[in-house]
């Protein structure tokens, strides 16, 4: 089954506790990114990745690192989470640019950071 | 900067109803515009637009693109209780060409 797998669900952890979120495709998609949702905000894109060893910046990339050393993975970390991270993330993949292609979300990760 | 503004933000309707939601967009390298539907966990695609004036439809629901007015529609004709989810319009494009600029979605629920 076509999909794109968060893990974990859900964390609740303390500031400064570096986490990582893994994200793992098998559709072999070309493009990969990450996205927090906040009430009333919609979508914002944290990061996104073209292909392999290429990423690049979105909206809100303060805070967060990523890596693409894989096609099927890209992980989101926070090496020193703040409150102001506590967010409902999803990862997102598609064949190409999303601008050409739609794209399948993850289920979401929910990230509560005291 | 870019932007999608998405309106109403929330809705309520009654079954059988008709609703119309927009969105409009200012976004830099335009190269489509997607409209998603969130029910409880993530979103799904409903429609890509990249032609103005080019109905797309999938059951009850379609979607039309105006370039030069920079705005689109989403149609849900008869609605049902199942219709109740965030809409979530985005576009694809912005200033690096390779970015996706959602709106904050439109609350949609469909009463019996």
């Amino acid at each position: 089954e076509a999909q794109v797998t968060q893990n974990p669900r859900y964390l609740i952890t303390v500031t400064g506790k570096k986490l990582t979120v893994t994200c793992s495709q098998n559709m072999n998609h070309e493009y990969m990114s990450w996205y927090r949702q906040d009430p009333g905000l919609g979508l914002r894109q944290i990061y996104y990745s073209m292909n392999v060893e290429v990423t690049d910046k979105g909206d809100v990339p303060e805070g967060y690192k990523v890596s693409r050393k894989e096609k099927r993975n890209f992980p989101l970390i926070l090496e020193s989470p703040s409150p102001n991270q506590t967010s409902l993330y999803f990862c997102a993949s598609s064949l190409s640019s999303p601008g050409d292609q739609p794209q399948h979300f993850g289920d979401g990760t929910r990230l509560s950071i005291l | 900067e870019d932007k999608v503004v998405q309106s109403p933000l929330s809705l309520v309707v009654h079954e059988g109803d008709t609703v119309t939601l927009n969105c409009s967009y200012e976004v830099t390298n335009f190269r489509s515009l997607l409209w998603y539907k969130q029910e409880k966990k993530a979103p799904t695609f409903l429609f890509m637009l990249t032609s103005s004036g080019i109905e797309k439809k999938s059951g009850r629901l379609s979607s039309i693109l105006d370039k030069k007015e920079l705005f689109s529609i989403l149609n849900i004709t008869a609605t049902q209780t199942g219709d109740s989810a965030v809409y979530l319009c985005a576009v694809g494009g912005g200033t690096s060409y390779d970015k996706v600029i959602f709106g904050p979605g439109t609350s949609l629920s469909v009463i019996p």
